[in-house]
């Protein structure tokens, strides 16, 4: 199946730093990726819409400017953390929508931050 | 908001026997999927069924969906260890341009 990779797994930082994850479909072109935080035993909550070449969508209550999100290329996403504080620990996951595979999304491992 | 809620939260089995998780939604629906996370990992697809579809087979899973009363329910049979996880339905709304809305969660833990 389609791969999606996701770096780092893990990162810890200090308050007011950036932090940038990336996520890369590595077998496929996807014009759309998606952004999901989650909570520990909690669900994915949608973050944004990442769609290649254009502004990305934020869900209502999200931050534009606290979360950039860059889709510069046909396989690569970033999420950028601006300004990270101690409420923005999560674990962040990217996916992405593989041209031939219908509806289901493939997803990255998953960042886990931790801002100190 | 959340579009599925999962029952149960979670459940502890015995190997070898059946597991049932149910899903509710609120929205009409073009697809619903269930998808499998394992501790601190991403999601891995598991089955994905039509709004037109009933009932679906896939190896040991079987999911059903009833989209008049907006429901649908994953059965794992003869469950191993190696199932212990978490499952989640997601759900395409109708016009919703390929977005998938997730569920709560139930955590399947499946003792050897």
């Amino acid at each position: 199946g389609a791969v999606v990779s996701q770096h780092p797994s893990w990162v810890i930082c200090k308050s007011g730093t950036s932090v940038k994850i990336e996520c890369r479909s590595l077998d496929f072109q996807a014009t759309t990726m998606f952004w999901y935080r989650q909570f520990p035993k909690k669900s994915l909550m949608l973050m944004a819409t990442s769609n290649e070449g254009s502004k990305a969508t934020y869900e209502q209550g999200v931050e534009k400017d606290k979360f950039l999100i860059n889709h510069a290329s046909l396989t690569l996403s970033t999420l950028t953390v601006t300004s990270a504080h101690p409420e923005d620990s999560s674990f962040y996951i990217c996916s992405a929508l593989e041209p031939t595979g219908g509806e289901k999304l493939f997803f990255g491992s998953g960042t886990q931050l931790s801002v100190l | 908001s959340q579009q599925g809620e999962e029952d149960p939260q979670a459940l502890s089995i015995q190997e070898g026997e059946n597991a049932t998780m149910n899903c509710s939604y609120k929205t009409s629906i073009n697809n619903l999927q269930w998808y499998r996370q394992n501790s601190g990992r991403g999601l891995v697809h598991l089955i994905l069924i039509r709004s037109n579809e009933r009932e679906k087979h896939s190896g040991r899973l079987r999911v059903t969906l009833d989209t008049s009363k907006k429901s649908s329910s994953l059965l794992i049979t003869a469950s191993r260890a190696a199932d212990t996880a978490s499952y989640f339905c997601a759900t395409v709304s109708s016009g919703s341009a390929r977005q998938l809305t997730f569920g709560s969660g139930t955590q399947l833990t499946v003792l050897p």
